[in-house]
Formats: structure tokens, sequence, C-alpha cells
């Protein structure tokens, strides 16, 4: 079964500290990865895909194939960086339905 | 270029009576998909049209609800009738085939459903 796992459903730190919010996943087969993310009275926006390998307001994030993890990560937290992070996967072809976790809440403090 | 839209943004109906949402999607977007977030749950795929055509209805949750993308265009979700247990936030997204080959869903912003 597809299923994505975020353990934290709030991560609160400072600004300047560093961010990491976890991800794993399981499926039976090569999935894509996605990381959502939906700022406060905004709607849902892509944030990074694994396969674009690029970083996006400072957020990366690696596929960990033998862990089954897809982490999302930055550095330096910024305080508009405060938002629900979702992290999804979808089968790699073609337009497939996305399965998503159920999501993190950052907040960052100054 | 309009994003996705999707009306009412909010709606409060009784248990027992029929709601229907609708979402446009982006111009030219042949994929439509409905998603819903039950509080405290995590966001689940309904359903998936490529034009007027249903191509996954997997995550219907039972007969109540029924998803028409008449035209191939804008789509609307009836749920009839409405339990308690459909209220949440449900979203639309549409996706089109990128000049890169990938597939982005763009989401609207949802209309949050509460049954009383």
């Amino acid at each position: 079964a597809q299923r994505v796992t975020q353990p934290e459903k709030l991560l609160s730190v400072f600004k300047g500290a560093p961010v990491e919010l976890k991800c794993n996943y399981s499926y039976s087969g090569s999935p894509e990865l996605f990381w959502y993310v939906q700022y406060s009275r905004q709607r849902l926006q892509l944030l990074l895909r694994h396969i674009s390998r690029e970083s996006i307001k400072g957020f990366t994030a690696d596929l960990n194939k033998g862990e089954t993890s897809f982490h999302l990560k930055k550095p330096f937290a910024q305080e508009e960086d405060s938002a629900m992070y979702y992290c999804a996967l979808s089968r790699s072809t073609g337009f497939q339905k996305l399965v998503f976790g159920t999501g993190t809440r950052l907040l960052v403090s100054p | 270029e309009a994003g996705v839209t999707q009306f009412p943004s909010h709606s409060v109906i009784e248990k027992g009576q029929t709601v229907t949402l609708r979402c446009d999607p982006i111009s030219g977007h042949d994929n439509l998909y409905w998603y819903r977030r039950v509080m405290g749950k995590e966001i689940k795929f309904l359903l998936h049209f490529v034009k007027e055509s249903k191509q996954d209805e997997s995550g219907m949750p039972n007969n109540r609800f029924l998803a028409e993308r008449t035209g191939g265009t804008y789509s609307t979700l009836k749920v009839q009738p409405a339990e308690l247990e459909d209220s949440g936030v449900y979203f639309c997204a549409s996706s089109h085939l990128t000049g890169t080959g990938t597939y982005e869903q763009y989401f609207g912003p949802g209309t949050r459903l509460t049954v009383t």
C-alpha cells in the first residue's frame, strides 16, 4: 500500500535555526516525491519535487531510497517559512493521484 | 493566468441536505482531481478526470458522492444526502504536461464544508 508518514504535527524553531521536516514513505515501485506548502490564507502549492533536485526558498530534499525517506531541510529558518508542509508521492509516470502525509506545521519564532 | 477556482469557499448545511461544489480548472488543463481533508487527517484523493471521463474514482467514499465534468471543463461534486462525517475541506486540482515533461498539480483554495 502507498503511504506517507510525517511523524511531527508541529515543529517550532527560532529564526536562524536549522529545520528538518521528516517524511517517510512506503511504496512498491519507484514513486515521485513532492513537498507541498500551504501558507496562511493561501492555497496549497508545490514547493519542490525530488526529480528536479533544486533548492526552492533555501529548502532542499533528498530522496533516500534505502531509508524510504524524503526529508525537507533548510539550514537557516526564516519567519516567513511558517506554514503547513505536506509530503506527497505519486507514481512516477503520467498524471497520477497524489498520496499525502498528514502534514507538519512549521512555526518559526523571531 | 487565472488559477484553479472553487465555489463556494464555505458551505454550512444540515445533515440530510444536498450540496454541490464546483471547480473551474486552469484553462487547457485536461486533468482534474478532487481531494478531501477531514479534520485531523491527511488530504485524501477522491477522483481524477481526464477531460470528461473518470480516469480513477477509487477514492470516492460511497455512492452519496457524485462527480461530473460535462464538456470537459468545470467539474461539480455533489453530496446527497450529506452526513456529519462529510465535513472537511474539499480541494480541486488541475494539471497538464509541462515542457519539461512533468505533471504539476495546481490546487484551488478549497471549499470548507460543514455538516451540522
